[in-house]
């Protein structure tokens, strides 16, 4: 049975901690993703990865990194939290080939940032 | 600049049909998924489409036509456990996926 996992389903933070958002599959996926889903829009992309090391730009990365030291974990840190920062934060992974395939996506972290 | 645009919310009753629609405008095409996902859950695949047509799959179907920027997603027999969003995402020309904002399905007995 295919398993992306998070590190937390709910975590509340204050402004300007630094925060780790952690994200492990065990399908041996090439690519993996973090999305950030508010009321109203769609997933919005912030950061994904198609190999170890690698790490791409998506449409929101302002005010986050990412790491990827192994595949099968890829890590999202916000720098310096901030109140716009609170959101659902969603990572998902899939086999490569672009995004032809299924996405898999872990249960979820609710960020609150106060 | 990319757009996916589904109804907000649906109401449909138990036992019942609906049908979920989803146009898109994006720069090129490369398929068409549907995921469902239920409050406070992560989102899950249900269908893919890369060619105009109609995929059955059980309950849901799930159409596509390229040429009108269109698909929709039609549920059958209605049950309580298919309230949920239902999520429209299309795969660009540059193999980005496009997220739609969601519909929000509300059974009612």
């Amino acid at each position: 049975d295919v398993k992306v996992t998070q590190s937390s389903r709910y975590l509340v933070k204050r402004t300007g901690e630094k925060v780790f958002l952690e994200c492990v599959q065990d399908m041996d996926h090439e690519n993996m993703f973090w999305y950030r889903q508010d009321p109203g829009l769609g997933l919005r992309l912030i950061y994904f990865s198609y190999d170890v090391k690698m790490k791409e730009k998506g449409d929101i990365p302002e005010g986050y990194s990412v790491s990827r030291e192994k595949k099968e974990r890829f890590s999202l840190i916000l720098e310096s939290a901030s109140t716009n920062q609170t959101s659902m934060y969603l990572c998902a992974s899939s086999p490569s080939g672009g995004n032809s395939y299924e996405q898999y996506f872990g249960p979820g972290t609710r960020l609150t940032v106060t | 600049g990319q757009n996916i645009d589904q109804p907000t919310e649906m109401t449909a009753t138990e036992g019942a049909i609906v049908q979920i629609n989803c146009t898109y405008q994006t720069s090129g095409f490369n398929g068409l998924f549907w995921y469902q996902q239920h409050a406070g859950e992560a989102p899950t695949f249900l269908s893919y489409n890369v060619l105009d047509g109609l995929e059955e799959k059980g309950r849901f179907s799930s159409f596509l036509s390229r040429s009108k920027g269109y698909s929709y997603l039609l549920l059958k027999e209605l049950q309580m456990k298919d309230s949920a969003s239902y999520l429209c995402a299309v795969t660009d020309s540059n193999y980005q996926l496009i997220w739609g904002a969601g519909t929000k399905l509300i059974i009612k007995p």
